[in-house]
């Protein structure tokens, strides 16, 4: 199994809701990211998950509040959003940090 | 800061003609990597170069990673409509744990 699940696919949120991205992986990789896209530009790095502790945190606000439960899953929770954070939300993993990454298919979120 | 550019931005081209995209580093990478995004889709991994001056071929992609380490390119011979996508190159910089993404070139095959 070489996917990287990722639900919802798409998602529209007010700015007060509490929802969360899920992210799931069964290829035993021990360090999962989360990135940010918008339309026609790279993905941003957000957060690195490295054996199920947090390595890194690109100063992404706290209204993105990552959780990574277990070495396949990973969450990211979101609360009080902004219509800037509208974008696609890719889950990655990757055998080691630095390594290949699989990407998940995205949720694609509308904050209004 | 530190930064990993592309050119072209975009690219039309007509079916079967050549294409190339240029990555540049400001700072030394440890490896490049390149990924394809299609319209709509999420980035899929192509390929990895890890030795200065290294080339790799992929049927009709030709990777190269530069002497310093500091660019890479590829370059796709005469181009399918299934080509069409954005192309990202991204490396660690060395010392640093995490993959950098290059600003992208989108290519647009016309048949």
């Amino acid at each position: 199994d070489t996917e990287v699940t990722q639900t919802p696919k798409h998602l529209v949120m007010g700015m007060t809701n509490k929802k969360s991205l899920k992210c799931e992986q069964h290829m035993g990789h021990r360090a999962m990211y989360w990135y940010k896209q918008k339309a026609k530009k790279p993905p941003e790095l957000m957060f690195v998950y490295s054996y199920e502790k947090l390595s890194i945190n690109e100063s992404v606000p706290s209204r993105f509040s990552p959780e990574c439960p277990n070495s396949s899953l990973l969450n990211l929770h979101l609360h009080a959003l902004q219509p800037e954070d509208s974008a696609l939300y890719l889950c990655a993993s990757s055998q080691v940090t630095v390594g290949k990454l699989f990407f998940g298919s995205g949720t694609q979120l509308s904050v209004l | 800061g530190q930064q990993v550019m592309q050119i072209p931005q975009y690219q039309h081209v007509q079916e079967g003609e050549d294409f190339t995209t240029y990555c540049n580093s400001s700072t030394t990478l440890s490896n490049i990597q390149w990924y394809k995004q299609r319209p709509g889709g999420h980035p899929v991994f192509l390929i990895q170069l890890v030795k200065s001056g290294e080339v790799k071929k992929q049927k009709r992609l030709t990777f190269q990673f530069g002497e310093a380490k500091k660019n890479s390119s590829l370059h796709i011979t005469a181009t399918q409509t299934t080509d069409v996508g954005t192309y990202f190159c991204a490396g660690p910089f060395v010392s640093a744990d995490k993959l950098i993404f290059g600003t992208g070139t989108r290519l647009q095959v016309f048949p």
